[in-house]
C-alpha cells in the first residue's frame, strides 16, 4: 500500500493570489496524480505528474494555472495561481500501487488518495 | 475510458444487503471493474476490483455477468460507518500507469 500526506489539510486564501500544495509518498512511485473535487461533484483529473518531464494536462487545465512540480519519486506540489472563487475546491493527490492481493496471485493496479486540501478562495 | 452510469443516490436501513448496479456497455476486452468509496473529507479508497464472474473480499463482492455491460457492487449488512459515494470506474489494468476517470458516484445513505 502507499500512505500519502497533503499540507495544508485546508486554506483560506485571496483573490489574485496563488496557493501550493505538497504532496508526500512513504514510497517510491513513478506517476502521481493530481484531482479537483468541486463540492458535491466528482473527482477530475487535472493532471498526471511524471519524475524528470513535464507535467501531462487534462483537457480544460493548463499548466499556468495549475503548475506542477516533481522533483522525486515521492514527492510533488501542485500550484493553484491567480486564485478566483471558482477554483474553491478540494485538491487530491493520488499514486498507483502494483497490489497482489488475490488467492492466485494475480496482481491489480490500485490507486491510494491523499486525505485531501481544502481551499476556500474569498 | 469505458463511460459508466450508476445511480445517484440510494438509501436503505441498518443490517440490510446493498447493491449498487452500474452500466458500462461500451467495456473494452481489457478493462477491469474497480469500485472506490469515499467518506466525507477524505480521498476515494479502493473497494474491489474484478474482471468476470463474481469476485470476495472482507469488505464487499462484486457480481459481473457474462457480457459484462454491467456490474453490481454487493455490501453485506450495511451499517452506518457505510454511508458513503461509490463509485464505479472500468479502465485497463495492463500493468502500466492507468489514470482513473470518475463518474458521478452513488450517494449512499444508511439509516439506523
Amino acid at each position: 500500500s502507499a500512505v500519502i500526506s497533503q499540507k495544508p489539510s485546508r486554506d483560506i486564501c485571496q483573490r489574485g493570489t496563488s496557493l501550493t500544495i505538497q504532496c508526500q509518498v512513504d514510497s517510491q512511485v513513478t506517476m502521481m496524480f493530481w484531482y479537483r473535487q468541486q463540492p458535491g461533484q466528482s473527482l477530475t483529473l487535472i493532471a498526471t505528474a511524471n519524475q524528470g518531464s513535464e507535467a501531462t494536462y487534462e483537457s480544460g487545465f493548463v499548466i499556468d494555472k495549475f503548475p506542477i512540480s516533481r522533483p522525486n519519486l515521492t514527492f510533488s506540489t501542485l500550484t493553484v495561481s491567480n486564485l478566483s472563487p471558482e477554483d474553491s475546491s478540494i485538491y487530491l493527490c493520488s499514486v498507483e500501487a502494483k497490489i497482489v492481493w488475490t488467492s492466485g496471485g494475480a496482481s491489480i493496479n490500485e490507486q491510494f488518495f491523499g486525505p485531501g486540501t481544502r481551499l476556500t478562495v474569498l | 475510458l469505458a463511460k459508466t452510469t450508476q445511480p445517484i443516490s440510494m438509501d436503505s436501513y441498518e443490517g440490510q444487503e446493498v447493491n449498487i448496479t452500474c452500466s458500462h456497455n461500451n467495456i473494452a476486452t481489457n478493462d477491469y471493474i474497480t469500485w472506490y468509496q469515499q467518506f466525507p473529507s477524505q480521498g476515494p479508497r479502493f473497494i474491489i476490483q474484478g474482471y468476470k464472474t463474481k469476485v470476495t473480499n472482507e469488505v464487499a463482492s462484486l457480481f459481473i455477468p457474462a457480457d459484462r455491460k454491467s456490474s453490481t457492487l454487493s455490501l453485506p449488512r450495511v451499517s452506518l460507518s457505510d454511508t458513503a459515494v461509490y463509485y464505479c470506474l472500468v479502465g485497463p489494468n495492463s500493468g502500466g500507469y492507468q489514470k482513473v476517470t470518475f463518474g458521478t458516484g452513488t450517494k449512499l445513505q444508511v439509516i439506523p
